[in-house]
Order: structure tokens, then sequence, then C-alpha cells
């Protein structure tokens, strides 16, 4: 069965610092990883994926995630935080020979001023 | 552009009401979706269409009646709604279905409809 664990509920950070949300996920295939953002009262929006190409993928709005077999995690990173990127993460596992996808819980991130 | 448009924004709905929602893409995708979701929870598979054919249905109640008339197209049909059914509902498509495809077809989500029933 494949899962995902999203470590943290809510992560706060001041604007231009880095911003580190953390997913692990479990799979017995090799699996697709995807990052979802939504900000308030809005759509779910792409921010990147990974699908066994480079293991360090870039996405929009100047984030990026690794994906690190040994340790089953594929965390999304951003070198500058901005007051934009409040919103809330889904991490997000597609599940093989299946038309679900497995989403994490989502991690809230507030960004201060 | 990957775009899905969802109509109405908002909508509010009483419990004898019948209603639609409206889903549309023009991204040439076969595989289209909805999806349920509730405050401060993830979104959760409703229908799946392929080739405008259904092909999942996660259980749900009757009283959601989803339609595909065309490839570019997707309605969710309302009717004898319970307030518990108050939620974002999200439509969203892929270029085929994500089942089996290994390859990571990404699905991409519409701005979702507000659903009160009152």
């Amino acid at each position: 069965a494949q899962s995902v664990t999203q470590l943290d509920s809510h992560v706060s950070v001041s604007e231009g610092t880095p911003v580190l949300l953390r997913c692990n996920y479990s799979s017995s295939y090799s699996p697709s990883l995807f990052w979802y953002v939504q900000h308030p009262n809005k759509g779910l929006q792409l921010l990147l994926k990974y699908t066994s190409a480079a293991t360090l993928v870039k996405g929009i709005n100047g984030f990026e995630a690794e994906f690190k077999k040994s340790e089953t995690s594929f965390h999304l990173t951003k070198p500058s935080a901005h007051m934009s990127d409040a919103a809330e993460y889904f991490c997000v596992v597609s599940a093989y020979n299946t038309d679900k996808l497995i989403f994490g819980t989502g991690t809230r991130l507030q960004v201060f001023p | 552009d990957t775009e899905v448009t969802q109509t109405p924004k908002h909508l509010v709905m009483g419990m004898t009401n019948k209603k639609s929602l409206k889903c549309e893409q023009h991204m040439g995708h076969r595989a289209m979706y909805w999806y349920k979701q509730k405050a401060k929870k993830p979104p959760e598979l409703m229908f799946v269409y392929s080739y405008e054919k259904l092909s999942i249905n996660e259980s749900v109640p009757s009283r959601f009646s989803p339609e595909c008339p065309n490839s570019s197209l997707l309605n969710l049909h309302l009717h004898a709604l319970q307030p518990e059914d108050s939620a974002l509902y999200l439509c969203a498509s892929s270029q085929e279905r994500i089942a089996g495809t290994g390859a990571g077809n990404t699905i991409y989500f519409g701005e979702g409809s507000w659903l009160t029933v009152v």
C-alpha cells in the first residue's frame, strides 16, 4: 500500500528566510510524487512533480524538491520565502494502478514580515 | 495552457433544490475527475471519467450524479443534498487516466465550486 506523511501541520517562517516542508512516502513501487499548493479559497495548483527522471526537481515560484529513495523522502524547499507563499501545501503520491491520488494531510505555511 | 474552468464559483442551495456544477477543459485531456474537499482536509476522490465513460464511483451517494456530455465538459448534478454536503467541489483533468501509467500523469485542478447546503 502507498501512503504519504507530511511531518509538520504548520510551518512559520520570516519573509526572506528558507522554507522546508517535509514529506515522507511509502510505496512498494517506484512512485510518482507531486507537490500541490492551495491558496486560501482557491483550487490546487501543481508546484512540481517527480517521475523517476532527475532526483532534484525544480518547480514554479522558486520551489524545488529532492527525491531521496534511501530516506523515502520528498521534501519541498525554497531559498527565500515571500509573503505570497503563505498557503496550504499538499504532498501527493500517485497510487499504483489506480486513479486515486494519495494526499498528505497538508502543511500550512505562514510567512511573517 | 493548463486550465480547468469551473462554474459557478459559489452556490447556495436548499435541501430540496436541484442544481448543477459545471467543469470545462480545452487541453484535450481524456480523463476528468470530481473531488470533494472539506475545510482543512485534503481532497477526496468522488468520480473518474475516462473517454467520457464513468470508470470510478467512490461509493458516492446517489444524490450526486455526474455526467460527461463530451470530452471537454463534466457536470455534477445535485439533488436533495444534506447540509453535510457543504464543501469545495474540485474538478480536475489529466491527459489519460493516471492508473497504470507509471509516468506520473499529472492531474490539473480547477479553482473549485464552493457549495453551501441550507
